[in-house]
């Protein structure tokens, strides 16, 4: 069992915003800014969309954000296109790295 | 450009070992930690351990222990695991992933580059 959870699914339609949640507790997302998101298409390697909860590594686009709010960190996806469709996974590190359970997003 | 490049397929019987390995191009190893992550078919990401140069000595994942043994080689860039005592349950894609370090409010660090992956099939 995942020690932070995701919701198994998010839908939207292109052009929509979604927003996927992470919940950890007060010992990891809710005291450190240590959260990293990771998207991942089918048959293929994760890659890093998110790190330290708000930062996008170059190459990224600028459609996706982060944010955390207590103990729960989130990934929005605004203006959604077709190749967002994925598995997105967050990620922390609590005396070593500790995935959520992943997050389908489909575009409708 | 850095990468991680891991080596093929394997078929493995139950009850054997399996060793992967994990190679990286356009740099090297020994200021990065490295993880290994793994993934059963329909599943999700699973950190199994990683290993951090400056304290050597690397860290398992809880129901890894005993069964997973994680090294690198810095003379050739190259991370290896391995994994006894084998089952159909650890049929995945076996990932390496570099770790980008940081060192406030303490040591930690966050994957920022992964290899290919590598799929094992344990299957009598």
């Amino acid at each position: 069992q995942s020690a932070l959870t995701q919701p198994a699914s998010v839908s939207g339609s292109p052009g929509q915003s979604i927003t996927i949640s992470c919940t950890g507790t007060s010992n990891d997302i809710g005291s450190y800014n240590i959260v990293s998101w990771y998207q991942q298409h089918p048959g293929k390697a994760p890659k890093l969309m998110i790190y330290e909860v708000i930062k996008r590594p170059s190459g990224v686009s600028n459609r996706f954000s982060g944010s955390k709010s207590g103990n729960t960190a989130s990934l929005t996806i605004s203006g959604l296109q077709a190749e967002d469709e994925a598995d997105y996974y967050c990620c922390s590190y609590v005396g070593g790295v500790v995935f959520g359970g992943g997050t389908k997003v489909t575009v409708l | 450009q850095f990468q991680l490049v891991q080596s093929g397929a394997e078929v493995k019987k139950p009850g054997s070992s399996v060793k992967v390995s994990c190679k990286a191009s356009g740099g090297t190893l020994n200021t990065h930690p490295i993880s290994w992550v793994r993934q059963a078919p329909g599943q999700g990401l699973e950190w199994m351990g990683g290993i951090i140069p400056f304290f050597s000595a690397p860290n398992y994942a809880q129901m890894f222990q005993g069964r997973v043994t994680i090294t690198t080689d810095k003379s050739t860039s190259t991370a290896y695991m391995e994994l006894s005592s084998l089952r159909s349950e650890d049929t995945a894609v076996y990932y390496c992933a570099r770790g980008n370090p940081q060192w406030e409010p303490f040591y930690y660090y966050y994957i920022d580059i992964w290899g290919e992956g590598t799929a094992v099939t344990v299957s009598s």
